[in-house]
């Protein structure tokens, strides 16, 4: 079985800009799940979809979105950009929403300017 | 959500056992312990998953007392490819709450 995919695995952008990050969860999962990680700060949950519906969101500005669609696909959403984003953005997809084993993409790399 | 607290670092030499204890106070009676890898550059990946007692699989151990109120990560005979960081999770609700981890480094 596929595991879960990031796309793009590299992003430059600039300041003020906005970007798009995809994630295709593990086939079967209906919830995926969004990190950002940068090296102060660790770990840090963004939001979790299931079955298109927002369950829960972090601690994170509102520029920070994201959606889900009807095939599980999920998008995360960063607007105005801010030098302080830069980081791995990374995408989790489980089976169930909840504290269930979720598996990890590779990431996305973001590098904002 | 339960708060975790597991020490910065660790090394160890090949061959060895190590044996990482993860201290969650405030564990609640729905939450299941888990414990994740992390190379540099590279999303979390799951070792092992438990509730209570101990937990076996084809890459580690997981030791919860009666209280669970820490737990322990054993990695038997490690090698230069276990060099990485290893998160405890305690979850039972949404969203998983990583904390800093621990930094295992492996010296031949």
């Amino acid at each position: 079985k596929a595991g879960v995919t990031q796309t793009p695995r590299y992003l430059i952008k600039t300041r003020g800009q906005q970007v798009t990050l995809s994630c295709s969860p593990i086939s079967g999962h209906r919830s995926v799940s969004w990190y950002q990680q940068t090296p102060g700060q660790g770990l840090q949950f963004l939001f979790e979809y299931f079955s298109e519906t927002q369950r829960n969101k972090g601690n994170f500005p509102g520029r920070f979105s994201g959606r889900q669609f009807s095939n599980s696909r999920s998008e995360m959403n960063v607007s105005t950009l801010e030098l302080g984003d830069s980081a791995l953005y990374l995408c989790a997809s489980s089976s169930t929403t909840g504290g269930e084993t979720q598996y990890f993409g590779p990431g996305t790399r973001l590098l904002v300017l | 959500l339960a708060k975790t607290t597991q020490p910065i670092s660790m090394d160890s030499y090949e061959g060895q056992e190590v044996n990482i204890t993860c201290s969650h106070n405030n564990i609640a009676t729905n939450d299941y312990i888990t414990w994740y890898q992390q190379f540099p550059s590279q999303g979390p990946r799951f070792i092992i998953q438990g509730y209570k007692t101990k937990v076996t699989n084809e890459v580690a151990s997981l030791f919860i007392p009666a209280d669970r109120k820490s737990s322990t990560l054993s990695l038997p005979r490690v090698s230069l490819s276990d060099t990485a960081v290893y998160y405890c999770l305690v979850a039972g609700g949404y969203q998983l709450t990583f904390g800093k981890g621990t930094k295992l480094s492996v010296i031949p």
